[in-house]
C-alpha cells in the first residue's frame, strides 16, 4: 500500500527553468509534508516542509504548494542550477503515529547546463 | 561535529550470513530509524525506536532485526532470512516531538 504516490519518476529541465514533482497522499490524519534532497551514495537531507494549515511556503528557489482538499502536494524549483541535480523525496507524517515518515518514490532531476 | 555516523561504507556478504550495520548519532535524538533504499524506490522503513529498550516493526520488518541497548545506537542485523538484502541503508534520528529527520551518509549492502 503506497501512501504517498510521487510523479514523475525523472525529470530533465534545462538551467534556468522551472522543476515541477507533485505528491499525492491518502492518509488524512497526516500533519507535516516535507521534501528531502538525496545526491548520489549520500543520505536524503531536509530541503523544505509544510503543514497543512497553510497553502504555500517558498524558501529561496523553493516552492512548496499544498492542497488539502485534493491531498496533493508539490514542490516547485525556480531558476533551476546545475547544483539543483539531485534525487528528491516527498514524505509525509503524522505526529500522533509519533512522526514517521511515510516518504514517495522519488524523483531524478537532471539540469541541463 | 554532530551527526549520525552508518559504518561501514560498504559491505559485502556471502548468502546465507548474518550481517550489522551499525548506526552512532551524537544528537541526543531520542527517536531512530531505519530505511531501506532500492533503485527507483522510495525510502521504506524497516524498524523504528522512539525510546531506548524500545522498538517497533516498520513497513518491511521481515528477515531483519534490531536493538536499542543505548539512546546512542541503533545496530541493524540483516539475516539470512532476509531475500533480498542487496540494498542501500539508511539510518535516521530525531528529537523528541520533533518532525525533522537527519540521515546518516548510508551503507550499501551486496550479497555475492
Amino acid at each position: 500500500q503506497q501512501q504517498v504516490k510521487q510523479s514523475p519518476q525523472s525529470l530533465i529541465v534545462q538551467k534556468g527553468g522551472i522543476s515541477i514533482i507533485n505528491c499525492a497522499y491518502e492518509n488524512t490524519a497526516f500533519d507535516y509534508f516535507p521534501w528531502y534532497q538525496q545526491f548520489p551514495g549520500k543520505g536524503p537531507a531536509l530541503l523544505i516542509a509544510i503543514r497543512p494549515d497553510v497553502s504555500e511556503k517558498k524558501e529561496g528557489r523553493f516552492t512548496i504548494s499544498f492542497n488539502k482538499s485534493a491531498k496533493q502536494f508539490s514542490l516547485h524549483i525556480m531558476d533551476s542550477q546545475p547544483g539543483d541535480s539531485a534525487t528528491y523525496f516527498c514524505a509525509a507524517s503524522n505526529k500522533a503515529a509519533g512522526n514517521k515518515l511515510t516518504f514517495g518514490g522519488g524523483t531524478r532531476v537532471l539540469v541541463k547546463p | 561535529d554532530g551527526g549520525i555516523t552508518q559504518s561501514p561504507k560498504y559491505l559485502f556478504r556471502k548468502e546465507g550470513q548474518n550481517v550489522t550495520l551499525s548506526c552512532e548519532q551524537n544528537l541526543n535524538h531520542d527517536a531512530m530509524y531505519w530505511y531501506r533504499q532500492d533503485p527507483g524506490q522510495g525510502l521504506r522503513l524497516i524498524y523504528y525506536s522512539q525510546i531506548v529498550n524500545d522498538f517497533q516493526k516498520g513497513d518491511i520488518a521481515e528477515g531483519y532485526s534490531v536493538s536499542r541497548e543505548k539512546k546512542e545506537s541503533f545496530p541493524l542485523t540483516v539475516t539470512s532470512a532476509q531475500k533480498n538484502p542487496t540494498a542501500f541503508y539508511l539510518c535516521a534520528s530525531s528529537g523528541r516531538g520533533s518532525t525533522e529527520a537527519f540521515f546518516g551518509q548510508g551503507t550499501r549492502l551486496t550479497v555475492v
